[in-house]
């Protein structure tokens, strides 16, 4: 029973590019969450999405982040014309429904703009 | 308290001894707290959630209690051992928000 996968695991990207982080929820979770940790910083909620919605993005940056989980295959998480500031670790969690479960947290994508 | 704080922020201790950290958070529209270990290059990895005032959780060596009413939680480790070593996230959701409010970690150093 695979758990939550994250790929890359390591990106590098230069100013102005574009970051796509993939995130593949456990076997029969439908839902998804994002956090961010920056140097030095804990991990902050980005947005939490079930399939084809965006249930909460109140921790989404307003310009260049958007992120998605479409009814097949993974969640997406894009930063387009990524800046130094949003050199840090993403990580994506999943969890099965509805109620207080445990997030389960893949192993994070660290995204190095240079 | 506004946010979720922990505390002591690190902690060295010997092998066998028994310790605890503490998680404060606002008590107002509370909906769970969670307990997560982080080792380093690794997944957070989660140990706890818990909801109701009152509410213990144990596993292994592992144990943690919760306080709803006054904001805290405890989470103890009895016996420890070197493996035990790691970071202790604590996490609350609020209302009906799925969103989890971490701490900043209580780092958690046995040594042999």
């Amino acid at each position: 029973n695979a758990g939550v996968m994250q790929n890359p695991r390591h990106l590098v990207r230069r100013r102005g590019q574009e970051a796509r982080l993939r995130c593949s929820p456990m076997k029969g979770h439908s839902h998804v969450y994002w956090y961010r940790q920056l140097p030095e910083e804990g991990l902050k909620f980005m947005v939490y999405l079930q399939k084809e919605n965006i249930i909460d993005e109140s921790g989404m940056p307003k310009e260049r982040f958007s992120a998605e989980f479409p009814k097949e295959g993974p969640s997406i998480l894009r930063i387009q014309q990524v800046v130094r500031g949003d050199s840090a670790a993403y990580f994506c969690a999943s969890s099965p429904g509805r109620g207080p479960h445990e997030q389960y947290f893949g192993p994070g994508t660290r995204l190095t703009v240079t | 308290i506004l946010n979720v704080e922990q505390s002591p922020q690190s902690l060295h201790v010997q092998e066998g001894d028994s310790t605890n950290f503490t998680c404060s958070f606002p008590s107002s529209n509370f909906y769970a707290l969670h307990w997560y270990r982080w080792e380093t290059a690794k997944s957070p990895e989660a140990l706890f959630v818990m909801t109701l005032n009152g509410d213990e959780k144990k596993k292994g060596r592992i144990s943690a209690t919760l306080n709803t009413k006054e904001g805290y939680s405890y989470l103890y480790i009895k016996g420890s051992q070197p493996e035990d070593s790691a970071t202790y996230l604590c996490a609350r959701g609020a209302g009906s928000a799925r969103q989890l409010t971490f701490g900043s970690g209580t780092q958690l150093t046995v040594l042999p």
